[in-house]
């Protein structure tokens, strides 16, 4: 059974500040990792993926992949009121449909 | 393109009867994800199909889900009878490649009542 594991938070940051999802995943043939944001009543939108060691940045968001450690990140500069939202995790294992974590709810507080 | 499609938006309906969700799928993608989210269980993988055709519904919970893709631009998710803990958001998403990126619809927001 492959799993995707986050804490659910909530993750409370002041505005400007660096927030930190985390997420860890079973299945170590992994292969490709996707951030997805999730406004309250909305549905999932993918902000960033990753799909080799180290880290990759987009603006604001660095995502970090150690797959040694099957150890997946994304941190978020400069938080805003904005960045607010559910941030879940999905992994890949080859040609098969993602598979989501529960998702980490994250408050940016002004 | 308009992204893919959901209907109805929000459905209620009585313990008991049928319902019927719809999707269309971003056009020229080769896969189709039914998803079910709640609080407690997160998102969670219904059935997809790959060229219209089912290969995995492990994830349908009871006989009381089916779901059909007749061709390539339409799918059903039917639940009969519905119950009061089949309430939740399901979404529909299409990708091309099965373990690329998933986009989303709007999502149903079912409330048995």
């Amino acid at each position: 059974q492959k799993e995707v594991e986050q804490n659910s938070g909530p993750l409370s940051v002041p505005e400007g500040a660096i927030a930190s999802l985390n997420c860890t995943y079973s299945d170590r043939g992994s292969q490709s990792f996707f951030w997805y944001r999730q406004y309250s009543g909305k549905s999932p939108e993918l902000i960033m993926f990753i799909y080799s060691n180290g880290d990759k940045e987009d603006g604001r968001f660095t995502a970090q992949l150690n797959k040694a450690s099957q150890y997946v990140s994304l941190l978020i500069r400069d938080s805003q009121p904005s960045d607010s939202a559910t941030y879940l995790c999905a992994v890949d294992s080859g040609n098969t449909p993602l598979v989501f974590g529960k998702g980490t709810r994250l408050s940016v507080i002004a | 393109d308009a992204g893919v499609i959901q209907s109805p938006r929000h459905e209620v309906t009585e313990m008991g009867q049928e319902v019927t969700l719809r999707c269309k799928p971003i056009s020229g993608h080769d896969y189709l994800f039914w998803y079910r989210q709640t609080m407690m269980r997160g998102l969670e993988l219904l059935i997809y199909f790959n060229n219209n055709v089912p290969i995995d519904d492990s994830g349908m919970p009871e006989d009381r889900f089916s779901a059909k893709m007749p061709n390539a631009s339409f799918s059903t998710l039917k639940i009969q009878p519905s119950e009061p803990r089949d309430s939740a958001v399901y979404f529909c998403a299409s990708s091309f490649g099965g373990g690329t990126e998933a986009f989303f619809g709007q999502g149903t927001r079912l409330t048995v009542v």
